[in-house]
């Protein structure tokens, strides 16, 4: 079956640190990547995607390169702030019956300080 | 309203109660999804509907009945819940086709007594 992978947290950063988080997959298909990110008391948002290999998703200066020989899809951010704050969670996506399933990682919660 | 919205946002609610969540998406999507989540656990899966058609129950207990009347709709019944079910409840939406990413609810967080 398929799975997610994702570094545990939490992570504690100083305001304009360099973040990465790393995420790996197990799945039987090409499936599609995402990061979606939860701030404080709020549901899931997406961050990014990527659906094949060598893709690239990007946004809110966060990115992340779907590599198909290392099944990974780690999250990148050059510059973080205090905002960021929040858990980020990779999840992929593989057509499942009549319907789109989204398989999650735990999670890493992230604290950036000013 | 835009979205996919939840209401309530909070729900305290005794062993014996009986009550309800709703979910509802205003993306024109066919696919509606419930997830749990736990602290220090993932996500998990507990419904799927596609075009009003439940497709996925993941072992979900019976204290726990989703409904579905139409695809811009859903509910998720509770009754005699444990103090185990606390936890925040997700509602999402995607399309079957096309569009391949969930959006999601600010969530229901429910407490049981």
């Amino acid at each position: 079956g398929n799975s997610v992978t994702q570094m545990e947290g939490p992570v504690t950063l100083s305001e304009e640190a360099f973040l990465t988080i790393n995420c790996t997959y197990t799945a039987t298909g090409y499936p599609s990547l995402f990061w979606y990110v939860q701030y404080p008391g709020e549901g899931l948002q997406l961050l990014l995607k990527a659906t094949k290999a060598d893709d690239k998703g990007s946004n809110k200066g966060f990115e992340a390169t779907y590599r198909k020989e290392t099944t990974s899809f780690h999250l990148e951010k050059g510059s973080v702030q205090v905002s960021d704050s929040a858990v980020y969670f990779c999840a992929l996506s593989e057509p499942s019956g009549s319907a789109r399933q989204l398989t999650f990682g735990s999670g890493t919660q992230l604290t950036v300080l000013p | 309203e835009t979205g996919v919205t939840q209401t309530p946002r909070h729900l305290v609610m005794g062993m014996t109660n009986k009550k309800s969540l709703k979910c509802e998406q205003h993306l024109g999507h066919n696919a509606m999804y419930w997830y749990k989540q736990s602290a220090k656990k993932p996500l998990e899966l507990m419904f799927v509907y596609s075009l009003e058609e439940r497709v996925e129950n993941n072992s979900v207990p019976s204290r726990f009945s989703p409904e579905c009347p139409n695809s811009s709709h859903l509910f998720l019944h509770l009754h005699t819940l444990q103090p185990e079910d606390s936890a925040l409840y997700l509602c999402a939406s995607s399309q079957q086709r096309g569009s391949i990413e969930q959006y999601f609810g600010p969530g229901t967080r429910l407490t049981v007594t």
